[in-house]
């Protein structure tokens, strides 16, 4: 079974300051792993994934995202924050060799001036 | 032109009815996607299509019931609407039939069934 878990359900933060947002998963195979951006009223659009290589994987809009499979992490960053990131933020799985992708429940990042 | 489209946007209707979503997709894609997000943002893939044949069918009531007449639409039909079907539906495709290629999403549907 499958399981991702993102830890903080907001996260308020001021303009040009640095992010991040954690997500952890579970699974008894291996996983690939996504993090998605849904802008209110919008549906989700990928920021970066994670297949195989480097475990640093750069995404659009300056965020990174760093795999550690011994802490089966895989947190969001970005150094520099604006206005325009407030989003909510979905971490996914999708294991290896199935049909099968497992959504976290989001985590609210509210940018303030 | 929007790539992924929705009709309606907003659907409000009464328990017991029966109602249907559409999407389509103008990228030229082979998979399309439907997703559940319930009250709690909460997001689950229900039904995946590629060039009009399922390939994934979560565990979904019998009473949904996704219809590909080519690959650029799926529609979602929902029968015997329950107050638990309350959510935003999400359309989205892909290239290719793999979860891990990159999807493109609509802007959704808002489903309040009273």
């Amino acid at each position: 079974a499958q399981s991702v878990t993102q830890l903080d359900s907001q996260v308020p933060v001021f303009e040009e300051a640095p992010v991040e947002l954690r997500c952890n998963y579970s699974s008894s195979v291996s996983v690939y792993l996504f993090w998605y951006v849904q802008y209110p009223n919008q549906g989700l659009q990928l920021l970066l994934k994670y297949l195989s290589g480097s475990t640093l994987v750069k995404g659009i809009n300056g965020f990174e995202a760093e795999f550690n499979k011994s802490q089966t992490s895989f947190h969001l960053r970005k150094p520099s924050v604006h206005i325009s990131d407030t989003a909510e933020y979905f971490c996914a799985v999708v294991n290896t060799g199935g049909f099968k992708t497992i959504f976290g429940a989001g985590t609210r990042l509210f940018v303030k001036a | 032109d929007t790539a992924v489209s929705q009709t309606p946007k907003y659907l409000v209707t009464q328990m017991g009815n029966d109602k249907s979503i559409k999407c389509e997709q103008n990228l030229g894609h082979d998979t399309m996607y439907w997703y559940k997000q319930d009250s709690k943002k909460f997001l689950k893939i229900m039904f995946s299509y590629n060039n009009k044949e399922l390939i994934i069918n979560e565990t979904v009531p019998n009473r949904f019931s996704p219809k590909s007449p080519d690959k650029a639409h799926l529609n979602l039909h929902i029968n015997s609407l329950e107050l638990g079907d309350s959510a935003v539906y999400f359309c989205a495709s892909s290239q290719g039939r793999e979860l891990i290629d990159e999807q493109y999403f609509g802007p959704g549907t808002r489903l309040t069934v009273t």
